[in-house]
């Protein structure tokens, strides 16, 4: 299906454990983000990607890391999960001219840490 | 920090009249907008954008306003319908070509039939 998607929808892990969030665009998009979104912050970046192999801190990058061997896949991975991590997690795509044309969003994971 | 500043977390409107959501930013490297529009337990949907050479930009029943000497845009939705009850982001993009968006608290829109 042509899209972005992420997986899994809800996740639950503990404190400690490493856990890693999916996410798959069939576009071809260039750039590919991780957003965060908390009660009260909206949504914040953590991390993006220009293109293939090209990474880039955002706003709250701490405790996360990220990959991009292939353009078509962005994974977020927590190292060492916190609490202060449970959230809800966004990816979107985008392609050039997509700050007119708009970013696509996934549907999100849902991840809680106990 | 707060670049993208959304005051009103909630918005109550009749069905049928205008809904006016406001957002302020800091940052006069902005060269683009976004508004998006979300649902529960789904991901933010792209409404529209304005450029930051352009004071207007209209798409069906949704206008959004750009007041750059004020750091002040505005989405205004004629006439609301109960489909446009949802949480609404303001974004911002710097004009240097890295794409990202810095995006707003949000304001919570209630159309009451």
């Amino acid at each position: 299906d042509a899209g972005i998607t992420q997986s899994p929808r809800y996740k639950i892990t503990e404190t400690g454990r490493q856990v890693t969030l999916m996410c798959h665009q069939t576009w071809s998009h260039s750039y590919m983000f991780w957003y965060r979104q908390d009660l009260g912050h909206g949504l914040r970046l953590i991390y993006y990607s220009a293109a293939a192999d090209i990474t880039d801190k955002g706003e709250v990058p701490d405790g996360y890391v990220v990959s991009r061997s292939k353009t078509e896949n962005f994974p977020l991975t927590l190292e060492s999960a916190t609490r202060s991590q449970t959230s809800v997690y966004f990816c979107a795509s985008g392609g050039q001219g997509a700050k007119s044309l708009g970013y696509t969003f996934g549907s999100g994971t849902r991840l809680t840490v106990v | 920090d707060q670049q993208v500043k959304q005051n009103s977390p909630s918005l109550s409107v009749q069905e049928g009249r205008i809904s006016i959501l406001n957002c302020d930013y800091t940052n006069s490297m902005f060269d683009y907008f976004l508004w998006y529009k979300k649902y529960p337990a789904e991901g933010p949907t792209f409404l529209i954008s304005i450029s930051s050479i352009k004071d207007k930009n209209e798409d069906g029943r949704f206008t959004v306003f750009l007041n750059k000497s004020a750091k002040h845009l505005s989405l205004h939705i004629v006439p609301s319908q109960p489909g446009d009850s949802a949480v609404y982001f303001c974004a911002a993009s710097e004009d240097f070509g890295n794409e990202k968006l810095t995006f707003g608290t949000g304001t919570r829109l209630t159309i009451i039939p």
